[in-house]
């Protein structure tokens, strides 16, 4: 079934650990995103890709990097975890309009 | 670059009432305007959207409307229902090589 997947769904770390959640959309989408939400409240863009080793930064400084070396793969990777990253995180992608799905989200705890 | 207000941030209707939901933009090129529909623990989900050709757009019990000239767009959902709780976010974009940019969200709570 077309969607976008996110692993791990839901993780707890410790203090200064790396970490690389996981995104991929079966969708063949040239646009992905990573957004971070805290529960019910305001979307942040934090990155994103209009297609192969292309990424830019979103509005939100953040301590992430992303890759894009394959079309449905957007991996995004926190090289030293702190409990100010403790959100959810949000992949999305769109086709060549701008509509946006989402993924379910991967739930990250850092303590 | 694009702004997206929304209001109000929280809104509670009886249910079987009708529920609004604006927002203003600010960049005039932005021509797509989705809404989207976050339940407790879920991701957000498009429910509807409008191009700047169109005035308004129904489905069942939402419609979006829009006023490009004073650059705000509204989502109606009539005989709301408990179901309809959630947090409903709009957006906006020119269509073009620019994220959409989201307003901060309105929690609706239907009460039965």
């Amino acid at each position: 079934e077309a969607d976008i997947y996110q692993t791990p769904r839901y993780l707890v770390i410790g203090t200064g650990k790396k970490i690389t959640l996981e995104c991929s959309q079966t969708m063949g989408h040239d646009k992905m995103y990573w957004y971070q939400q805290d529960p019910g409240m305001e979307l942040h863009l934090i990155h994103y890709s209009y297609g192969v080793n292309s990424t830019e930064k979103g509005d939100l400084s953040s301590e992430s990097t992303v890759s894009r070396i394959r079309t449905e793969h957007f991996p995004l990777t926190l090289e030293s975890a702190r409990p100010s990253h403790t959100s959810q995180y949000l992949c999305a992608s769109s086709p060549r309009g701008n509509t946006i799905y989402f993924g379910e989200g991967s739930w990250l705890t850092v303590v | 670059g694009e702004n997206v207000e929304q209001h109000p941030s929280t809104l509670s209707v009886q249910e079987g009432d009708s529920a609004v939901i604006k927002c203003t933009y600010s960049d005039s090129a932005s021509n797509y305007f989705p809404w989207y529909k976050q339940e407790l623990g879920k991701r957000p989900q498009l429910i509807i959207d409008i191009r700047s050709n169109v005035g308004e757009k129904k489905d069942q019990r939402i419609a979006v409307t829009l006023n490009k000239t004073a650059k705000h767009f509204s989502l109606h959902i009539t005989e709301t229902q408990p179901e309809d709780s959630a947090v409903y976010f709009c957006a906006a974009s020119d269509s073009g090589n620019t994220p959409l940019v989201f307003g901060k969200g309105t929690r609706l709570s239907v009460i039965a």
